[in-house]
């Protein structure tokens, strides 16, 4: 069955950068997915990247995935405090309806 | 404000009691789901509905019973659960079922505590 798997917690300092990872198990799964919760607020779309690309940028975000090692990462350059939240990632397959997410990984941004 | 309301946002209820979730969207949306994040665990899709049927009921037991009368309102009603069963309980809507581009409205979640 589907399964993404993250690591649990992430600490940076202030201008650094944060690479946020994830793992996927489906082959299948076409279009991949990072989700950002602030403290008591519900999921946002930050950005997504289908399977053929192997990189999208978008400002300070960089997403990168290697789909032989069913691999995603985030990376969020020059971090800020208000950079502090919990990332998600999802994977979704072709012709399925839903996502799947993995346990969130919590970014801490220290001063 | 992502156009997805949820209430109440924060619930006690002992396991004897009925209570229920309401979500509400205005965003003219024709999917809304409900997902359960608990703390170190997967988010955790539980219902699927589209144009006001269920699509997908994952295996959920049956003390959480959804109802969805319209396409802009879901409501999650709760009866004797469980202290496990405490949780942030998320809606979400999308424009379709399976849209690629992945996106989800969620609303704020109503974190439920099961005495």
């Amino acid at each position: 069955g589907e399964d993404v798997e993250q690591s649990l917690f992430l600490s940076v300092r202030e201008g650094d950068s944060s690479v946020i990872n994830c793992t996927y198990t489906d082959s299948s799964s076409t279009y991949l997915y990072w989700y950002k919760q602030e403290p008591g607020a519900g999921l946002q779309l930050l950005t997504y990247i289908f399977s053929n690309m192997d990189m999208k940028q978008d400002q300070r975000l960089t997403v990168l995935l290697n789909k032989k090692d069913k691999h995603l990462s985030l990376r969020i350059a020059d971090t800020q405090t208000g950079d502090s939240a919990i990332y998600f990632c999802a994977e979704k397959a072709t012709g399925f309806q839903k996502l799947v997410f993995g346990t969130g990984t919590r970014l801490l941004v220290s001063p | 404000e992502t156009g997805v309301t949820q209430t109440p946002r924060h619930l006690v209820m002992g396991m004897t009691n009925k209570k229920s979730l309401k979500c509400e969207q205005h965003l003219g949306h024709n999917a809304m789901y409900w997902y359960k994040q608990s703390a170190k665990k997967p988010l955790e899709l539980m219902f699927v509905y589209n144009f006001k049927e269920q699509t997908e009921n994952n295996s959920v037991p049956s003390r959480f019973s959804p109802e969805c009368p319209n396409s802009s309102h879901l409501f999650l009603h709760l009866h004797t659960l469980q202290p496990e069963d405490s949780a942030l309980y998320l809606c979400a809507s999308s424009l379709r079922l399976g849209d690629n581009t992945g996106e989800l409205f969620f609303g704020e979640g109503s974190r439920l505590t099961v005495l």
